[in-house]
C-alpha cells in the first residue's frame, strides 16, 4: 500500500512567486491534514479536511495560503505571492479515521525555500 | 503555555541500550491521543507509536513503547536494544478532541547513537 506522497520534495522560488504543493494521502483515508516547519520552530498545524471539507483551517497564517482538495482525494496547497518567512517544510498527513483514535501518517514533506 | 514539552535537546546513547525520551502534556480533554514520530535526516515523518487516553495498557510497538502515566501527564518513549540507524530527531505529538483534531507537537529531541 502506499503512503502518503508529497510533490515536489524540495522547491526553490523567488520572494513574491507562486507555488503549489500537492499530498496524496492514503487510499481510503478521508481525513488529510497539512502542516510546516519553519526554520527552528516547532511543527505547526496548518488546516484539516474532511473528504473535501475544511474542517479546521485555524492553523492557515494568512490568506496569501490557499488549500484545496477537490473530490477529496487529492490536496494542494498553494501560496501566492510567497515570502522569505514562508520557508520551510511542509507536511501533508491522512488518517482513516478522525478524532483522538488513529494512526496519522505523514509524507515526506516537501522543503520550500524562498530566496 | 507549552502542551508537549520535550525537556531533551539531544541525548547520546550506546549502541545496543536501552534509552527513555521524555514527554510530558498538559490537557483537560478527557479524551486525547498521543503520538511519537521519527524524523531522520531525510526529513520524513516516520509514525513510530500512538496511545489513546482511555488505552489501560502502555502501547508497544517493536522496540518502541510508551510509558504512559496518565496522572503525571506523562508519555515518553523507550527503546530498547538501539541501533545505529535509531539517530533521528524524535517529536511527541498531542491530538486533543476539543482542539479540533490537530496535532500539537513538542519541540523534538535529537538522539545520537554511538557505536
Amino acid at each position: 500500500e502506499a503512503g502518503v506522497t508529497q510533490f515536489p520534495s524540495h522547491s526553490v522560488i523567488e520572494k513574491g512567486q507562486t507555488v503549489t504543493l500537492r499530498c496524496d494521502p492514503i487510499s481510503g483515508h478521508d481525513n488529510l491534514y497539512w502542516y510546516r516547519r519553519v526554520m527552528g520552530k516547532e511543527i505547526k498545524f496548518l488546516l484539516h479536511f474532511v473528504k473535501e471539507s475544511k474542517q479546521d483551517e485555524s492553523g492557515m497564517p494568512n490568506n496569501r495560503f490557499l488549500a484545496e482538495r477537490t473530490g477529496g482525494t487529492y490536496s494542494t496547497l498553494k501560496v501566492q505571492p510567497a515570502e522569505l518567512e514562508d520557508s520551510g517544510v511542509y507536511f501533508c498527513a491522512s488518517s482513516r479515521l478522525a478524532g483522538v483514535i488513529g494512526e496519522l501518517f505523514f509524507g515526506e514533506g516537501s522543503r520550500l525555500t524562498v530566496l | 503555555a507549552q502542551k508537549i514539552t520535550q525537556t531533551q535537546p539531544g541525548m547520546f546513547v550506546q549502541e545496543k541500550e536501552a534509552v527513555t525520551l521524555d514527554c510530558t502534556y498538559d490537557t483537560s480533554d478527557q479524551s486525547y491521543g498521543l503520538f511519537w514520530y521519527k524524523q531522520p535526516s531525510s526529513g520524513e515523518m516516520i509514525f513510530l507509536i500512538y496511545q489513546g487516553s482511555y488505552d489501560e495498557q502502555n502501547a508497544t510497538e517493536g522496540r518502541y513503547s510508551l510509558n504512559f502515566q496518565k496522572a503525571r501527564k506523562s508519555a515518553n518513549l523507550v527503546i530498547s536494544a538501539s541501533q545505529l540507524g535509531d539517530s533521528a530527531m524524535y517529536f511527541c505529538a498531542m491530538r486533543e478532541l476539543d482542539a479540533g483534531n490537530m496535532l500539537t507537537f513538542g519541540g523534538g529531541t535529537r538522539l545520537m547513537v554511538k557505536p
